[in-house]
């Protein structure tokens, strides 16, 4: 069965400093999606990046962007110069393919406490 | 464009009642899928809805149904409540075609369930 780790279930930063968030999966699959997605205390899960499996390049978005490790099944995000508004909680999530055809499904990791301190 | 919207916003209900939460997607998204969120477990898949039917599910027992409208819009009930089913029940929608920009989901702010 396909599994998302996030092996770190809290973190803390300093405002304008960089942190790296860890997620690793297991899949046998060769084609899909992952994503990183934040919830911030208001509860409203917001999409963060999206990174294809086939893409080698490193998904950015602004401030944020992915290391993606195909053979090492890693996703880590990486946040720079954090800002009080990244204080939520990180969801990295998996799309997996089932059977053939348009089904998919999202496997979601634990998620990791991100809060940027002052 | 107006993001996804989910009504009620919070819920209290008593075992063995049942509970209907709507979910709207967003204005062209035809893929709707649910997901309950408990602190214990995170977040489970329930089941997905494109073009009024159901095209994929989860692990959930029957009491847990839905239905999906011409519109998109999107239901889902909870039959005979028990105790467990306290939750935060997340909507997402999606254009539901291939492809990872077709594919991303949008969630809307959650329905919080608490069963007493």
């Amino acid at each position: 069965a396909q599994t998302v780790t996030q092996s770190q279930p809290e973190m803390s930063v300093q405002e304008a400093e960089t942190v790296t968030l860890s997620c690793t999966y297991d899949t046998s699959e060769s084609n899909y999606y992952l994503f990183w997605y934040k919830q911030p205390p208001s509860r409203q899960m917001i999409l963060v990046i999206r990174q294809e499996a086939y893409k080698q390049q490193n998904a950015t978005e602004n401030r944020f962007s992915v290391n993606f490790q195909k053979a090492a099944k890693s996703f880590s995000l990486k946040i720079s110069d954090s800002q009080l508004g990244d204080t939520a909680m990180y969801f990295c999530a998996f799309m997996k393919v089932i059977g053939a055809g348009n089904n998919r499904k999202l496997i979601w990791g634990l998620g990791t406490s991100l809060a940027v301190n002052p | 464009k107006a993001g996804v919207t989910q009504t009620p916003r919070y819920l209290i209900k008593t075992r063995g009642q049942q509970v209907t939460l709507s979910c709207s997607p967003i204005s062209g998204h035809r893929s709707v899928s649910w997901y309950q969120q408990t602190p214990g477990q995170g977040l489970q898949f329930l089941f997905e809805y494109f073009s009024e039917t159901q095209r994929n599910k989860g692990n959930f027992p029957g009491r847990f149904s839905g239905r999906q409208f011409s519109n998109s819009r999107s239901e889902m009930n909870v039959s005979t409540l028990e105790l467990g089913d306290s939750a935060l029940y997340l909507c997402a929608s999606s254009l539901g075609g291939t492809g990872g920009f077709q594919e991303t989901q949008y969630f809307g702010p959650g329905t919080r369930l608490l069963v007493l």
